[in-house]
């Protein structure tokens, strides 16, 4: 089975400063199956980062993901007021067929 | 716009059987992967499965014995069948669409909290 591990657990920082987030998986993910969701409280999760680097739709350019194999990372270069949150990577590949990581909370 | 929304009783006893609906607007059911994750509170997003289109289905293997996905295209709608539960299937439950490719999930329901007690 697939595990991610994402660091740090917390991420303390202020608006304007960058953020750098890590997804570390225990076998490679294949193709680069890779994708970051973004969760704010009492909302479901919305989709920032798809195939390691790609933005989904609507997503600010201050979002880049990138990384392959079992290394992956989110940056957020120029944090908003609206970017502190909780942040999952997610991988698809071999069983289980989708695994997501613990999460990396980012706070000021 | 895809537009996602859960339906389902917010209280079920142990031992009973959970039931969740999730019904799509603005868009096709056809070609797409549909998941259910879930979420206990203060805790981490898990993959519980899911249906493609065309019925076939994929689930985590912790939910293999428990679990019915079933779709009903013509109603644009798919559903989730947690047998057994136990208060530690509490939690909110979200429905969700994924892509043929690397099934990332880009739209979400807004999810509904099921709670399993007495």
């Amino acid at each position: 089975d697939i595990v991610l591990t994402q660091s740090p657990g917390t991420l303390s920082l202020s608006p304007g400063e960058r953020a750098t987030l890590s997804c570390r998986a225990s076998q490679s993910i294949a193709n680069n199956y890779l994708a970051w969701y973004q969760q704010k409280p009492g909302q479901a999760p919305r989709l920032l980062i798809y195939g390691a680097s790609k933005r989904a739709t609507g997503i600010p350019d201050r979002f880049s993901g990138s990384g392959s194999g079992t290394e992956f990372t989110l940056t957020v270069s120029r944090l908003e007021p609206e970017d502190f949150a909780v942040y999952y990577c997610q991988q698809f590949g071999s069983s289980p067929r989708i695994t997501f990581g613990p999460g990396t909370k980012v706070d000021i | 716009q895809v537009h996602l929304q859960e339906s389902g009783p917010g209280l079920v006893k142990p031992s009973e059987t959970l039931s969740l609906t999730c019904t799509l607007s603005g868009g096709s059911i056809s070609g797409y992967f549909w998941s259910w994750i879930r979420q206990p509170p203060g805790k981490g997003l898990e993959w519980i499965g899911y249906i493609y289109s065309s019925g076939s289905t994929n689930l985590n293997l912790p939910f293999q014995s428990r679990v019915i996905m079933s779709v009903e295209s013509p109603q644009n709608q798919f559903s989730l069948k947690l047998t057994s539960v136990t208060a530690a299937d509490t939690a909110v439950y979200y429905c969700a669409r994924g892509g043929v490719g690397d099934r990332s999930l880009d739209s979400w329901g807004r999810g509904t909290l099921v709670t399993v007690s007495s």
